[in-house]
């Protein structure tokens, strides 16, 4: 099947702890996102990629940080310096940037 | 000011009646695209729909369909006989094609929608 994949679910992890949330996707689409939701809110843009080996800063990057080295994956790590962290990410893939995006199932991340 | 506004934060509706959700939109780039997406209480983010700024008739899809009224700038969506598995965040979104967001989209805060038996 087609997807996009995020994993785990549920992570909690103590404060001042780097975590890595992980996106796989195998719809051979060549942009990925992450972006980051809080209660009652829309979604914010953290980090975007257009292709591999490259990635820019979206509306809200400070404290987090991704790497795009192969097509399927655009991992996100949420570092210590990100003040609030606690929340649910989703990632997303789109053909092309301009294309629809498709979202995977997110990952629920809580800092405690 | 806010590049998309979803004035509803919460809507009812009778199960197998229609439902209008509102969203209204903000840009000076002629070429956009307006996206509405469902979000169950799993978390899962579901492409519904999209309209672009240059096309002549109103998308649909199934039961969606997006009520689009450029001179208004808002981007309605209309769910038709309206189920009990709609109850979800919708959340409407816009991407502009040649302006500052760079092609990514922005997002409304959404509309949470109930659909009683």
């Amino acid at each position: 099947d087609g997807g996009i994949t995020q994993s785990p679910k549920y992570l909690f992890r103590k404060e001042g702890q780097n975590v890595t949330l992980s996106c796989e996707q195998n719809l051979n689409h060549d942009a990925m996102y992450w972006y980051r939701q809080d209660p009652g809110q829309g979604l914010r843009l953290i980090y975007y990629s257009q292709i591999v080996n490259d990635f820019q800063k979206g509306d809200i990057a400070e404290g987090y940080s991704v790497s795009r080295e192969k097509k399927e994956s655009f991992p996100l790590t949420v570092t210590s310096a990100q003040k609030n962290p606690t929340a649910f990410y989703l990632c997303a893939s789109s053909r092309r940037q301009l294309d629809t995006q498709y979202f995977g199932p997110g990952t629920r991340l809580t800092v405690l | 000011a806010q590049k998309i506004t979803q004035t509803q934060p919460g809507m009812f509706v009778q199960e197998k009646e229609a439902v209008t959700l509102d969203c209204t939109y903000d840009t000076s780039d002629p070429s956009y695209g307006l996206f509405w997406y469902k979000q169950p209480s799993s978390g899962e983010m579901i492409f519904l729909i999209y309209q672009g700024s240059y096309d002549q008739q109103n998308a649909t899809e199934g039961r969606y369909s997006l009520n689009f009224q450029k001179a208004r700038k808002s981007a309605n969506l209309v769910i038709s006989a309206s189920q009990l598995g709609d109850s979800a965040m919708y959340f409407c979104a816009m991407r502009e094609d040649l302006g500052g967001s760079q092609g990514n989209l922005i997002f409304g805060k959404g509309t949470k929608l109930s659909v009683k038996p």
